[in-house]
């Protein structure tokens, strides 16, 4: 069965420190791959989406970047990290079409103070 | 990009009372799920739709596919407790997924 793996689950980061968040999946390959950030009791952010290995689109411009090194790992980063990005990010996956769904890791909780 | 207008906002209901959710769009979708975010916790799928029309039950939850496949709703009966937490409408594009806003229910005991 498949499992997607997000850590940390929470991070507490000072400003302009660099950031460096890690999603795995296990058990698919050829995974599409997505970042998303929450605001506090609010809807689900895109940020980014990857359909292979070194494809990257970027939904929002900002402060972030992503990778995706290999074909089931994604990473979240930034070189500064700003107190707006403070959040909760989530990971998920989804098969090429994405109309079964995605599956979501269990979030990282960043705050940057 | 494409949005998902998702209602209520909030909710706040008492205990054994029924929930009533839904969400529209402009655009038409083939495909209407809906999720549950537990408070910390990544979205979990609840229920998935494929056709227009589609009513389909998941213990104490049922959803439909409206038949314009522009819109879609979710109730949940006999609320309890743990039914806290933020409820999602998504709508399945070609190639990736429109999330709504969310409805946050609170179940007061």
């Amino acid at each position: 069965s498949q499992t997607i793996h997000q850590w940390p689950a929470t991070l507490v980061q000072p400003v302009g420190s660099p950031l460096s968040l890690e999603c795995t999946v296990e058990g698919t390959s050829n995974p599409n791959l997505y970042w998303y950030r929450q605001a506090a009791g609010r809807g689900l952010q895109l940020l980014f989406y990857s359909v292979g290995i070194g494809q990257i689109s970027s939904e929002v411009p900002q402060n972030l970047s992503a990778s995706r090194p290999q074909d089931r790992q994604f990473i979240l980063s930034s070189k500064k990290l700003l107190l707006s990005d403070s959040g909760f990010y989530l990971c998920a996956w989804s098969v090429l079409s994405g109309g079964d769904g995605y599956t979501f890791g269990s979030g990282t909780r960043l705050t940057v103070v | 990009g494409q949005q998902l207008n998702q209602s209520p906002q909030s909710m706040f209901i008492q205990e054994g009372e029924d929930v009533s959710m839904n969400c529209t769009s402009s655009s038409i979708f083939n495909t209407w799920l809906w999720y549950k975010q537990d408070p910390g916790e990544g979205p979990v799928l609840l229920i998935a739709l494929y056709k227009a029309g589609e009513l389909t039950s998941n213990g104490r939850l049922t959803a439909q596919f409206g038949i314009t496949r522009k819109d879609s709703f979710l109730n949940i009966s006999a609320s309890i407790p743990s039914d806290v937490g933020i409820y999602f409408c998504a709508a399945a594009g070609a190639n990736n997924l429109f999330f709504g806003t969310g409805t946050r229910l609170t179940v007061i005991p």
